[in-house]
């Protein structure tokens, strides 16, 4: 099993640049997250999906948005790329949401450099 | 607001003990999680604590008081890979995960 895989590991873009990070998970879970991680701040949730073909709104989502197609993907997407948006950015996915189903386990992240 | 406190940094020595420290605010709770992340890696999964008391787990303990909001990660015998940052998250009532920014351990031989 893979787990969490996410594509790219790097990247670099101008300000206005769009682009896509791609997460994938083979364990079957139902839950997918996309987080932030900047220096010095807990990780920030962006958005997230409860299960095929659902999204929802986490902490930070303006200047995001994110689709589920597959149960087994997670897209995020950036339409018009702000230096703001440089960070770390982890997809994360977890069985469910009580108990110990919660314990969310983390693809390597994607390093984002917006000039 | 909800809010989680860490201490941003500890020092400690190779084969040491060293306790981190996770106090809470959030509107309900629903767990506590203890996750590790080396530098420029993804945070993995520690432990996990709803109820009162003491979770043990090899060389990694974690505490847990609801009613005082707090909890705490013990790391015995300290060795150089420990070296990591500790992160804390709760839980709330709606089931949302919220994290604190992380405790960066430091191990000196």
């Amino acid at each position: 099993n893979a787990g969490v895989t996410q594509t790219p590991k790097f990247r670099v873009l101008k300000t206005g640049q769009s682009m896509t990070l791609l997460c994938a998970q083979d364990m079957n879970h139902e839950y997918m997250y996309w987080y932030r991680q900047d220096p010095g701040m807990g990780l920030r949730l962006i958005h997230y999906s409860v299960g095929e073909g659902t999204t929802a709104k986490g902490e930070v989502p303006d200047g995001y948005n994110v689709s589920r197609l597959k149960k087994q993907n997670f897209l995020l997407g950036l339409e018009s790329a702000a230096p703001s948006q440089t960070s770390v950015y982890f997809c994360a996915s977890s069985l469910g949401t009580s108990g110990a189903q919660e314990t969310q386990y983390f693809g390597p992240g994607t390093r984002l450099l917006v000039l | 607001g909800q809010n989680i406190d860490q201490p941003t940094e500890m020092t400690a020595t190779e084969g040491a003990i060293v306790q981190i420290n996770c106090t809470y605010q959030t509107s309900g709770f629903n767990g506590l999680f203890w996750y590790q992340q080396h530098a420029g890696e993804a945070p993995t999964f520690l432990s996990y604590n709803v109820l009162d008391g003491l979770e043990e787990k090899g060389r990694f303990s974690s505490f847990l008081s609801r009613s005082k909001g707090y909890s705490y990660l013990l790391l015995k015998e300290l060795q150089m890979k420990d070296s990591a940052s500790y992160l804390c998250a709760v839980t709330d009532s709606n089931y949302q995960l919220i994290w604190g920014a992380g405790t960066k351990l430091i191990i000196k031989p």
